[in-house]
């Protein structure tokens, strides 16, 4: 069965600051990975998603990549805001219906 | 994208009762999915509903704790039922898209159930 681990498990940082997030999953057959925000008693939303056959995407400050052989992915959000602070979240495919969960990394930003 | 949106967005309820919970996307999709999220925990997958059959129940959950309705191909309700305080959590629908080759998932805003 497919693990997801995501470390840290909590993170703060001060205003301005470039941070990395990390996935790792246990079996590399995924279809795709996608990575959420959630806000404290909140849905989540999507934030980007990487295909098996990609290595990154961007979308703002954001950058995910993906390397699938090893089994990990990161989150890289640059110059980092207040406004960033939520729970992130990476999931891994792995087939129809099979999506598994990370446990996430609860991020704060310092003003 | 899909927009997705869960009635009620909180509620508190008492022990031994029961909730409705549901949720409407603006698209029609084949799939709808049912998480739970308890407290400080990662999400896990109640239910799968398919339009015009029964869902189909992961591990640990069953259909007279969780029953499930799907109408049609837009709107879905999910059940707890004879609810406990070890019910409280945060339950999120959830709906899969494909775009062109892949498949994305979205997620409605939530309702967080407390059970006093």
């Amino acid at each position: 069965k497919q693990e997801v681990t995501q470390i840290p498990a909590a993170l703060s940082v001060p205003e301005g600051e470039n941070l990395v997030l990390n996935c790792s999953f246990t079996d590399s057959a995924i279809y795709n990975l996608q990575w959420f925000r959630q806000d404290p008693g909140k849905g989540l939303t999507s934030l980007l998603l990487i295909q098996s056959s990609q290595r990154e995407q961007t979308s703002g400050r954001l950058n995910a990549s993906l390397d699938k052989s090893s089994g990990r992915s990161t989150l890289y959000i640059a110059a980092s805001q207040p406004g960033d602070s939520a729970t992130y979240l990476c999931a891994v495919r792995t087939g129809a219906n099979n999506l598994f969960f990370g446990t996430g990394t609860r991020l704060t930003v310092i003003p | 994208s899909a927009v997705i949106s869960q009635k009620p967005s909180r509620d508190i309820c008492q022990r031994g009762t029961s909730l409705t919970i549901q949720c409407q996307v603006d698209s029609q999709v084949t799939m709808m999915f049912w998480y739970r999220q308890q407290p400080g925990q990662s999400l896990t997958l109640i239910a799968t509903a398919n339009q015009g059959s029964e869902a189909t129940y992961e591990s640990g959950f069953v259909i007279d704790k969780f029953p499930i309705s799907r109408p049609n191909l837009t709107f879905s309700t999910l059940t707890v039922s004879n609810m406990s305080p070890e019910d409280s959590s945060i339950y999120l629908c959830s709906v899969e898209l494909w775009e062109s080759a892949y498949n994305e998932q979205f997620f409605g805003p939530g309702t967080r159930l407390t059970v006093l």
